[in-house]
């Protein structure tokens, strides 16, 4: 079936810093892709999507651009604040089960001042 | 313009009683879908809704759990006789009617209910 792995947190990084958090997937056919934040207690927004091969989502200064050729949607900001600071999930829809949201387990990002 | 409401926020229950969770849908949205997230763990489909009809409930524990989105009022997840494993984050997201459904258009979660079970 489909899955979503993205890599463990924390991931701890200096105001400014660059940030790049992976995120790989399995589909069996051509899943629309997603990034959401998690801020402390409350609940999703999303952050960008991609909605086909080659396609880059980009919000807020975050990017991330759907490579087909290896599975991966890779979530990126130049210059992080610390109000960045949350959790964030990659998550895929299949057209096959449309209306479901295949979640990633989540990683926590801190950003320091 | 309301989003996605949930209620309670927080609810704590003891060991076999019955949790009742309620999702109202953003306004003009038909279909609902309801999450789990466990401690540490990313969320997890249970079930999704249109008004009197569940379309899928391929998520949901085979037993305990229920959902519902009747034709007046929010969509109720009722989970009977809790355990302490049931303690977790229940997010409810909404989307447009049919032909616009899922997360490409529109797709909404709401902040969520904190069951506690003591």
């Amino acid at each position: 079936g489909d899955s979503v792995t993205q890599m463990e947190g924390p991931v701890t990084l200096s105001e400014e810093a660059f940030l790049t958090i992976n995120c790989t997937y399995t589909a069996t056919g051509y899943p629309s892709l997603f990034w959401y934040v998690q801020y402390p207690g409350e609940g999703l927004q999303l952050l960008l999507k991609a909605t086909k091969a080659d396609d880059k989502g980009s919000n807020k200064g975050f990017e991330a651009t759907y490579r087909k050729e290896t599975t991966s949607f890779h979530l990126e900001k130049g210059s992080v604040q610390v109000s960045d600071s949350a959790v964030y999930f990659c998550a895929l829809s299949d057209r096959d089960s449309w209306g479901k949201l295949q979640f990633g387990a989540g990683t926590q990002v801190v950003v320091t001042p | 313009n309301a989003g996605v409401m949930q209620n309670p926020r927080h609810l704590v229950r003891r060991r076999g009683q019955e949790a009742r969770l309620r999702c109202s849908p953003m306004k003009g949205h038909s279909h609902v879908y309801w999450y789990r997230q466990l401690p540490e763990e990313g969320l997890k489909f249970m079930v999704y809704l249109q008004k009197e009809n569940i379309i899928d409930e391929s998520g949901m524990p085979k037993e305990r759990f229920s959902a519902e989105f009747p034709k007046e009022g929010p969509s109720i997840l009722r989970i009977q006789q809790v355990v302490r494993g049931d303690s977790a984050a229940y997010f409810c997201a909404s989307s447009p009617p049919e032909g616009r459904n899922g997360p490409n258009y529109g797709y909404t979660f709401g902040s969520g209910t904190r069951l506690t079970v003591v």
